[in-house]
């Protein structure tokens, strides 16, 4: 089935620098990808849909110069979370479908540690 | 504003017996719903959908209730069996909108062996 790999896992970072996450769709093609952050005992939030070949649209509240999402081909989408700082730290979740209607499939996770 | 909401951030079932997990939601232009289910440090995976067309859906242990006028759907298990124990996220989305997704809380499922 349809799989999308994400890296790093776990990541922990000093405050003020910047931290770049990879989604990969390794068995589709995806024109969208769509990052979400979940915070310990809530709900995933989405914080921007990343669409090939475009800029990113992000969702309201979420700054797009901090977190800066790049998608340069079908299969690729970064998410690079700049100048970090300590309430950066959080679950990072990327998703993705294929062309058709599939339901999104999820990557594992990036567990972003900020000190 | 939560427009998803799963009320009970747990539940707990003897194996074998069945699994009811509850989902509510506010926003009357969903008509896409799917169930994911999440172990620790894993993203979610994809489990069952339901289209707002439809009342029922199933697949095996796993079938998807919708209740449209209550904007209400339920997930349930049976058999439930231990390796199902995992934080299921409800999850709705309009169709037109590329398939944004907006997710509840999650609950929480621990089966008892």
């Amino acid at each position: 089935g349809a799989v999308v790999s994400q890296h790093p896992s776990r990541v922990i970072c000093k405050s003020g620098t910047s931290v770049k996450i990879e989604c990969r769709s390794l068995d589709f093609q995806a024109t969208t990808m769509f990052w979400y952050r979940q915070f310990p005992k809530q709900s995933l939030m989405l914080m921007a849909t990343s669409n090939e070949g475009s800029k990113a649209t992000y969702e309201q509240g979420v700054e797009k110069d901090k977190f800066l999402i790049n998608h340069a081909s079908l299969t690729l989408s970064t998410l690079t979370v700049t100048s970090a700082h300590p309430e950066d730290s959080s679950f990072y979740i990327c998703s993705a479908r294929d062309r058709g209607l599939s339901p999104l499939h999820f990557g594992n996770g990036t567990r972003l540690t900020v000190t | 504003d939560q427009q998803v909401k799963q009320n009970s951030p747990s539940l707990s079932v003897q194996e074998g017996r069945i699994s009811i997990l509850n989902c509510d939601y506010t926003n009357s232009m969903f008509d896409y719903f799917l169930w994911y289910k999440k172990y620790p440090a894993e993203g979610p995976t994809f489990l069952i959908s339901i289209s707002s067309i439809k009342d029922k859906n199933e697949d095996g242990r796993f079938t998807v209730f919708l209740n449209k006028s209550a904007k209400h759907l339920s997930l349930h298990i049976v058999p439930s069996q231990p390796g199902d124990s995992a934080v299921y996220f409800c999850a709705a989305s309009v169709v037109g909108s590329n398939y944004k997704l907006t997710f509840g809380k999650g609950t929480l499922l621990t089966v008892n062996p």
